[in-house]
Parts: C-alpha cells; sequence; structure tokens
C-alpha cells in the first residue's frame, strides 16, 4: 500500500513565524503536489514536482515555497505565516505523467492555525 | 482548460436511502475521471475511476459511477447508504495524455440521518 504522511495533523503558529510541512511517500512516486483545502473552496494547488529539485507553481502559490532535496520527501514552507493561511493542508503524490493509473495518493492533513 | 462542477454542495440523505452525487466536466479532449471520499479529519481516498471501457465504474463501499459523454457528466450512485458514508466527496478530472495535474470540483458534503 502507498503510504504518505505528513510530519504533523496539527499545528499552531504564530503571524510572522516561518512554518515547515513535511511530507514523506514510500512508493518512489515522481510527481508530489501540496494543496490547502478550505470550506466552500475544494483543494487548490499550491505547488507540485515532478522530480527531485524540480518544482513548479500552482494556483496559489502566493506566500509558499517548497523544497524537494529527496524524491520521497517534499517540504512546503511559509516563510512568514499569517493568519489568512490558516487551512488545512494535504500533501499526495502520484506516478509520472503518462502512466494511465496515476491517481494521487492523500496524506491524512496537517491542521494548521496561525494567530 | 478542464473544469469540474458538482452541482450540490450539501447533499442530506436518510439511512438506507439511495443517494446520487452529481458531476459534471468540461474537457475538448478525452478525460479520465476520478471520485475520492474524504471522512472527517483524514485525507483523501480513491473511491473509483474511469479510465476507458465500461461507462458504468464499481468502486469500494458499494459506490458506482456512470460515465456518460454526451452529457460530460460522471455522477456517482449508492443504492442504499448507511451513516459511515457521512464525508465529503470529491470529483476529479484529468485528460488523457496531458498535464497529470487533475482538477477538482468543490466538493459535495454527504450527510446521512438515522
Amino acid at each position: 500500500d502507498v503510504k504518505v504522511t505528513q510530519s504533523s495533523r496539527y499545528l499552531v503558529k504564530r503571524t510572522g513565524e516561518k512554518v515547515f510541512l513535511e511530507c514523506v511517500q514510500d512508493m518512489d512516486h515522481e510527481n508530489m503536489f501540496w494543496y490547502r483545502q478550505d470550506p466552500g473552496l475544494g483543494l487548490r494547488l499550491i505547488y507540485f514536482s515532478y522530480d527531485v529539485k524540480m518544482k513548479e507553481k500552482g494556483d496559489i502559490p502566493e506566500g509558499y515555497s517548497v523544497s524537494r532535496e529527496k524524491k520521497e520527501r517534499f517540504s512546503l514552507i511559509l516563510e512568514s505565516a499569517s493568519t489568512n493561511q490558516t487551512s488545512m493542508y494535504l500533501c499526495a503524490s502520484s506516478l509520472i505523467a503518462g502512466g494511465r493509473y496515476n491517481e494521487q495518493f492523500f496524506g491524512p492533513g496537517t491542521r494548521l492555525t496561525v494567530l | 482548460a478542464q473544469s469540474v462542477t458538482q452541482l450540490d454542495s450539501q447533499v442530506p440523505v436518510f439511512e438506507e436511502a439511495p443517494v446520487e452525487l452529481r458531476c459534471n466536466y468540461s474537457s475538448s479532449v478525452s478525460v479520465y475521471l476520478f471520485w475520492y471520499v474524504q471522512y472527517p479529519n483524514q485525507g483523501l481516498q480513491l473511491l473509483l475511476k474511469y479510465l476507458s471501457g465500461s461507462t458504468l465504474v464499481k468502486g469500494i463501499n458499494g459506490f458506482e459511477a456512470e460515465f456518460n459523454k454526451s452529457q460530460t457528466s460522471f455522477h456517482l450512485r449508492k443504492p442504499s447508504v448507511h451513516i459511515s458514508d457521512t464525508a465529503e466527496y470529491f470529483c476529479a478530472v484529468r485528460t488523457s495524455g496531458g498535464s497529470y495535474i487533475p482538477t477538482f470540483g468543490r466538493g459535495t458534503s454527504l450527510i446521512v440521518h438515522p
């Protein structure tokens, strides 16, 4: 079974703090994704990565950055957390483009509260 | 560009009743279609997917969905729901041969009452 783990289930931070959210997958997937989920807005893509050290902006990258130094690990960084970044953050992984069966596998989510 | 519309934000239903969650998509090319379920305080997990072949797709937990190309729809159905089906359901579409990034609908909250 594919397993995607996220470093924290719940996190509380203060405005202006630097925040790291870690995601690890154990199935050698090339693609990794970070989404935020807000009520009524569904899932919005922040960043994705299709290979080590490669990254592409999603729909809402402002205020976020990412790092992928190893294939299995994809980190989301909030350089200076703000209250409007309070949300549920979901990490996902999938096989490389071209594979017919590349549905996404999701982690359990990190609920971040910024005070 | 592809888009997904989940027509109902919330669907309340009584236990053992049938349910249909609606999903329409727009795309000018062939698509792959997915339904995911998210139970409270958990991540998403795949319920079922349509890649090609039979338009009726069966998934886990007794759910099924029918791909209708002419209607550009992929509605999710279950003949008899349980309390444990209470969850958020997301429809997603990805174009075949194109970007591997799916587009998600905004979700439908299924609330099953005893």
